[in-house]
C-alpha cells in the first residue's frame, strides 16, 4: 500500500528559527508532491507543488525539496514567524493514480513569539 | 471569485438519516474531489470526478454516493448515516495545464463538519 508519513506530529519552535518539516513516501514512482497548509477549522491552502522531474521549489521563505530515490521531501521554512503556526500536510500523487492524492497526517507547527 | 464553497458548514445527523453535501466551484475546473479528514489520519479520498457526468471511486467510497450533473457542482450523499461517518468533509477542485496531473494544484473548500449520533 502506498503511504505518506510525516514526523514529527507536532513541533514547537521560537520565532526567528529556521526549521525543516519532513515527509516520506513508500513508492518512488510519483507524479508530483504537494505541500499544503491548514489553519484550525479551515480548508487546505496549497503552498508548493514539485513535479517528479524537479528537485525543489521555492516560494518566499519556503523551500520544498524532493528526493524520489530515497522517498523523501522536506519543507524548509526560513525565519519562522508566529503567523506560520498551522498544520502542514504533505500529499503525493503516485503514478497510476495521479489524481488521487495520498496525504500524510500532517505536522502541527507552533511558532512561539 | 468565491473559489470552492461547501454547504452546509456543520450538520448533526442521527444514525440512519440521509443528507447531501454540496460543493460548488466558480473556477471552471474540470476535476472535483471529496475527501474526509479524521484525527491523526490525514485526508482520504472518497470519490472524484474528471468531468461533468463522470464519477469514480477513491480510497474510501463505501457508504457514499456522488453526482456531477453540472460542471460547477459536485454532490456527496450519505444514504444511511453511521457514527463511523462522523468526520470533516472537504471538497476540492483542479484543472489540467496540459501535462496531465503533473502540475495540478488542488483548491480546497472550507469543509463541512458532520456529527452522526
Amino acid at each position: 500500500k502506498q503511504e505518506v508519513t510525516q514526523i514529527p506530529a507536532a513541533l514547537s519552535v521560537p520565532e526567528g528559527e529556521n526549521l525543516v518539516l519532513n515527509c516520506s513516501f513508500t513508492d518512488s514512482a510519483i507524479y508530483n508532491l504537494q505541500w499544503f497548509r491548514q489553519d484550525p477549522g479551515k480548508g487546505l491552502t496549497s503552498l508548493l507543488l514539485i513535479q517528479s522531474s524537479q528537485r525543489e521549489q521555492t516560494s518566499g521563505r519556503l523551500n520544498a525539496s524532493l528526493d524520489k530515490s530515497s522517498g523523501r521531501s522536506t519543507l524548509y521554512i526560513a525565519a519562522s514567524q508566529p503567523g506560520d503556526s498551522a498544520t502542514y500536510l504533505c500529499a503525493v500523487g503516485f503514478s497510476g493514480s495521479a489524481r488521487q492524492l495520498t496525504f500524510g497526517s500532517g505536522t502541527q507547527l507552533t511558532v512561539l513569539p | 471569485n468565491a473559489g470552492v464553497t461547501q454547504t452546509p458548514k456543520f450538520r448533526v445527523l442521527k444514525t440512519g438519516q440521509s443528507m447531501t453535501l454540496l460543493c460548488a466551484q466558480d473556477m471552471n475546473h474540470e476535476y472535483m474531489y471529496w475527501y474526509r479528514q479524521d484525527p491523526g489520519m490525514g485526508l482520504r479520498l472518497i470519490h472524484y470526478s474528471v468531468g461533468e457526468g463522470t464519477t469514480a471511486k477513491g480510497e474510501v467510497p463505501d457508504g457514499y454516493n456522488v453526482s456531477r450533473l453540472k460542471k460547477q457542482n459536485f454532490l456527496l450523499g450519505l444514504e444511511s448515516a453511521a457514527p463511523s461517518q462522523t468526520s470533516v468533509y472537504f471538497c476540492a477542485s483542479s484543472y489540467s495545464v496540459g501535462q496531465g496531473a503533473l502540475q495540478e494544484t488542488q483548491y480546497f473548500g472550507p469543509g463541512t463538519r458532520l456529527l452522526v449520533l
